[in-house]
C-alpha cells in the first residue's frame, strides 16, 4: 500500500507565483487534512475535509484554497505565494470512530517562497 | 490562546529515567487524544491514543487523561536515546484534529 502520497517533495516559488500541492490516499478514508509545520509551531491545521464534497477551515486558512476532488484526492492551492508561506506541508488522512483512530501522514512538501 | 498547549522544552533526561510530557487543551467537547512522535525531517507517527479518563499503558509508554482538568500527559519509562524526538499532543473533535507545538525530548546516554 502506498498510503498517503504527496507531490512535489520540494518546491521553490517566487513571491506572487501560484502552485497546487497534490495529495492522494488509497485507504478509503473519509477525512483528509492539510497541515503546515514551522519551527517551534508544531502542526497547524490549514483546511480539512470530512468527506467528499465538503471542506472546512482550520487554524490558518488565509492564503490557501483546497479541493476535495474525490474520495482519494485533496489538493491545496496557493494562489499568490508569499514568503510567510515558506513551510513544510503535510497531508494526512483518517477514518474516525473505528476504535483504532490514527492519522496517516504523507512524507511532506518543503516549500520555499522567495 | 492556542487550543492545544505544550511546554516547548527542550526536555533533557538521562538514559533509563522517566520522561514526563504534558499537554492542556481548551475545547471541552474534544473526543479523542493522541501523542505523536516526530523525528527530525520525518512525518509524525502515532505512539498512543486515549479516549477516556485514566491511564493507558503500552509498553514503556503511559498516557494519562483528565477531562475535568483538560489535561493529557505521556510518561516514557526507561528512556532510551532512540526516544529523542519531538512529541506532539493532538486533540480531535469530530473531524477537526489539532496539534500542540510539540516538546523536544533529548535522552542522554
Amino acid at each position: 500500500n502506498a498510503g498517503v502520497t504527496q507531490t512535489p517533495k520540494f518546491q521553490v516559488l517566487k513571491t506572487g507565483q501560484s502552485m497546487t500541492l497534490q495529495c492522494a490516499q488509497d485507504m478509503n478514508h473519509n477525512s483528509m487534512y492539510w497541515y503546515r509545520q514551522d519551527p517551534g509551531m508544531g502542526l497547524r491545521l490549514i483546511y480539512y475535509s470530512a468527506s467528499e464534497g465538503t471542506t472546512d477551515k482550520g487554524e490558518v486558512p488565509n492564503g490557501y484554497n483546497v479541493s476535495r476532488l474525490n474520495k482519494r484526492e485533496f489538493s491545496l492551492r496557493l494562489e499568490s505565494a508569499a514568503p510567510s508561506q515558506t513551510s513544510v506541508y503535510f497531508c494526512a488522512s483518517s477514518s474516525w470512530g473505528q476504535g483504532r483512530e490514527k492519522l496517516f501522514f504523507g512524507s511532506g512538501t518543503q516549500l520555499s517562497v522567495l | 490562546q492556542k487550543e492545544v498547549e505544550q511546554n516547548s522544552g527542550p526536555l533533557s533526561v538521562p538514559e533509563g529515567a522517566i520522561a514526563s510530557l504534558n499537554c492542556t487543551y481548551s475545547d471541552r467537547g474534544s473526543q479523542s487524544f493522541f501523542w505523536y512522535r516526530q523525528y527530525s525531517g520525518k512525518s509524525p507517527e502515532l505512539i498512543m491514543s486515549i479516549y477516556s479518563n485514566g491511564d493507558k499503558e503500552d509498553g514503556r509508554f503511559t498516557a494519562q487523561l483528565n477531562k475535568a482538568s483538560q489535561y493529557v500527559s505521556l510518561l516514557i519509562r526507561d528512556s532510551q536515546p532512540s526516544d529523542s524526538a519531538t512529541y506532539l499532543c493532538a486533540v480531535r473533535r469530530n473531524n477537526d484534529m489539532r496539534f500542540g507545538a510539540g516538546t523536544r525530548l533529548t535522552v542522554k546516554p
